[in-house]
């Protein structure tokens, strides 16, 4: 089966830098992959979809891209503020090709950002 | 627009007692729907989805059924609560396979 893997140790990062995560995936080719972003105590929250022909997506200060050779996601977030502080969740579908299957999600990246 | 309700937002249930969780979508029809579990220090994992009414498909065999009674409603439910259910619960709705999936505020249960 499909495996998802995100650095689940804190991102800390400067207010105003570049905050950069990883999702890597493993033993299939999925249709696209998806972040979202989760607060505490809430649920999480679509950011930016992204599909295996295209190599990068931006929204706003947002940044993602797609690499199918290396099975891998980098999502970006430029001029970073506190308010972005939350944990970042990167999702597949669960069916390589998508379907009405549902997602599969890493267990996300907690990014702290510091004034 | 569209709007997912889910609740309660919290509760604490003894072992062995019976569950009931509902979720409602408002603004769209026939969407996807889906039931998700976030344990402590896990990542979200798929429990069941519907694409219809009365269409339910499990991913993963538990103490926990699922159904859906009219186009908009889902509902989660157990027989007998076990110690392991606690969690985070989330409904989530979807247009179609390929589109964003939009998640309801979540429901913490506790089983004690």
């Amino acid at each position: 089966s499909q495996k998802i893997e995100q650095n689940s140790e804190a991102l800390n990062i400067q207010e105003g830098k570049t905050a950069t995560l990883t999702c890597n995936y493993t033993n299939y080719s999925p249709a696209y992959l998806q972040w979202y972003r989760q607060d505490p105590g809430r649920g999480p929250v679509f950011l930016l979809l992204i599909r295996e022909n295209e190599k990068e997506k931006r929204k706003e200060r947002l940044k993602v891209t797609f690499d199918t050779t290396l099975k891998q996601s980098l999502f970006h977030i430029t001029a970073s503020q506190p308010a972005d502080s939350a944990t970042y969740l990167c999702a597949l579908p669960k069916v390589a090709g998508g379907g009405a299957d549902g997602l599969t999600f890493g267990k996300g990246t907690h990014l702290i950002i510091q004034p | 627009s569209q709007t997912i309700h889910q609740w309660p937002a919290t509760l604490v249930q003894p072992v062995g007692s019976p569950l009931s969780l509902e979720c409602t979508v408002e603004g769209t029809s026939n969407p996807n729907l889906y039931w998700y579990r976030q344990a402590a220090g896990r990542g979200l994992q798929l429990l069941f989805y519907s694409v219809g009414i009365g269409q339910i498909s499990s991913e993963v065999p538990q103490n926990l059924s699922a159904s859906r009674p009219q186009d908009r409603q889902f509902i989660l439910s157990s027989k007998k609560l076990l110690l392991s259910d606690s969690g985070f619960y989330l409904c989530a709705w979807s247009r179609t396979g390929w589109t964003e999936a939009f998640f309801g505020q979540g429901t913490r249960l506790t089983v004690v």
